[in-house]
């Protein structure tokens, strides 16, 4: 249980142009669902937190009008990069909160399995 | 900043021998952490997590220690094999509802045969 994916796996576009990455709970449902960026060899580093039915909540220094967020459902996210650039290119991961039982308020996050971006 | 980092960048072992991956944390208000594995070109995957009313908890292969005291976390992988070769991160928040993960730097584990 707990299957989170991604599509597209990978994508590469031409500078100017918009991609759209969309993130699916498969067999759960996800109020909340995060996005991720990871440079080659680094961290992860939130980009935004993703919330149904409202809007995204952006983490410092990342542009909304950028990477514009859509959490139109319990179980799909999309995180669109608009007029994308070279250095937009990086591996782009979403994850969603899934109740791991009984009264906690604790929740794990699965993840997907990534998006790889290549602007050219 | 980040709140939570490793101690070492990479760790190599032999197949069979026990590994141990250390994580420090600087948020003592942090109540809940999670081990992630993650492969080359691949999204993290959950290994094992611990809440801060433990010290201690126990998976298949794995150990988790916490220790509020110095806050230091630690994932123990019992005899380790060449299909564990991956980037370990520790990742904390404060569990409240809503809130993301903080993921530390990571440590590339390399396990020969």
């Amino acid at each position: 249980g707990a299957v989170v994916s991604q599509h597209p796996s990978r994508v590469i576009c031409k500078s100017g142009t918009s991609v759209k990455i969309e993130c699916r709970s498969l067999d759960f449902q996800a109020t909340t669902m995060f996005w991720y960026r990871q440079f080659p060899k680094q961290s992860l580093m939130l980009m935004a937190t993703s919330n149904e039915g409202s809007k995204a909540t952006y983490e410092q220094g990342v542009e909304k009008d950028k990477f514009l967020i859509n959490h139109a459902s319990l179980t799909l996210s999309t995180l669109t990069v608009t007029s994308a650039h070279p250095e937009d290119s990086s591996f782009y991961i979403c994850s969603a909160r899934a109740t791991s039982g009984g009264a906690s308020r604790l929740e794990t996050q699965y993840f997907g399995p990534g998006t790889r971006l290549l602007v050219l | 900043g980040e709140s939570v980092g490793l101690h070492l960048p990479t760790l190599s072992v032999q197949e069979g021998d026990n590994s141990i991956i250390n994580c420090a944390y600087s948020n003592s208000a942090s109540d809940y952490f999670i081990w992630y594995k993650q492969e080359s070109g691949k999204g993290p995957q959950f290994i094992i997590d611990i809440r801060s009313n433990m010290d201690k908890r126990q998976g298949q292969r794995v150990t988790v220690l916490l220790n509020k005291t110095v806050k230091h976390l630690s994932l123990q992988i019992a005899a380790t094999q060449p299909g564990d070769s991956a980037v370990y991160f520790c990742a904390e928040n404060m569990g409240q509802a809503g809130t993301a993960l903080i993921f530390g730097k990571g440590t590339t584990l390399s396990v020969s045969s």
